[in-house]
């Protein structure tokens, strides 16, 4: 099945300052990859999620960049402010089985220093 | 808006009890699923269904069990907890095209 791993495992980033995450995937034929926050204490919430066929997406100051042929993709955030900190988790749909589900990563406890 | 609930947030249980979670969901989604989540180890699912009586394993499926009788609700069953189930139990819903998850609030477990 699918395995995806997330780094790094804690981030911590002056406010203003851009912040990276980065997940690889292992199966060549995963074509979803969301990204979610979860707050402290809340339900995780998807931020921003990418299909196979593209190569990044943004929105505002939030950007996915997927690389398939290193069955990579990143997280950017740029102008952070304390309101971002979070846990983040990346996911990656493969193909086996049903496909329905997806493979999480482990989290990144994302910091904002005032 | 998608609503997903829990039937609880807080939860404590003696070992040997058992023990039902239950998720509801208001959007018609054809695919439910069970996950915990544990510091370091993220999201790991446990079961899913993507109908009716349908089940499937996820990739820690020991010492659980689901039930779907009905298109919005989605039941996980501990036969008999043990201390090592004390977790944060989440439900999620998706689509018939696999798309985005929806999470309910999350129920903490805990087995004394």
């Amino acid at each position: 099945g699918e395995n995806v791993e997330q780094h790094p495992s804690t981030l911590s980033v002056q406010e203003g300052d851009s912040a990276v995450i980065k997940c690889t995937y292992s199966d060549s034929a995963s074509n979803y990859f969301p990204w979610y926050k979860q707050e402290l204490g809340k339900r995780p919430q998807l931020i921003i999620d990418i299909r196979s066929n593209v190569g990044e997406k943004k929105d505002q100051r939030i950007a996915v960049t997927l690389n398939k042929t290193a069955k990579h993709f990143s997280l950017h955030i740029t102008e952070t402010q304390p309101e971002d900190s979070a846990v983040y988790f990346c996911a990656a749909r493969g193909s086996s089985g049903s496909a329905r589900q997806l493979t999480f990563g482990s989290g990144t406890q994302l910091t904002v220093l005032p | 808006d998608v609503k997903v609930t829990q039937s609880s947030r807080y939860l404590v249980k003696r070992t040997g009890e058992k023990v039902f979670l239950e998720c509801v969901q208001d959007m018609d989604h054809e695919n439910m699923f069970w996950y915990r989540q544990d510091p370091g180890l993220g999201l790991r699912l446990i079961y899913f269904s993507y109908d009716v009586k349908m089940k499937e394993k996820g990739d820690i499926p020991e010492g659980y069990s689901v039930s779907r009788e009905k298109k919005e609700r989605f039941s996980l069953i501990l036969e008999s907890a043990s201390t090592n189930q004390t977790s944060m139990y989440l439900c999620a819903t998706s689509g018939t095209s696999g798309g985005r998850e929806f999470f309910g609030p999350g129920t903490r477990l805990t087995v004394l």
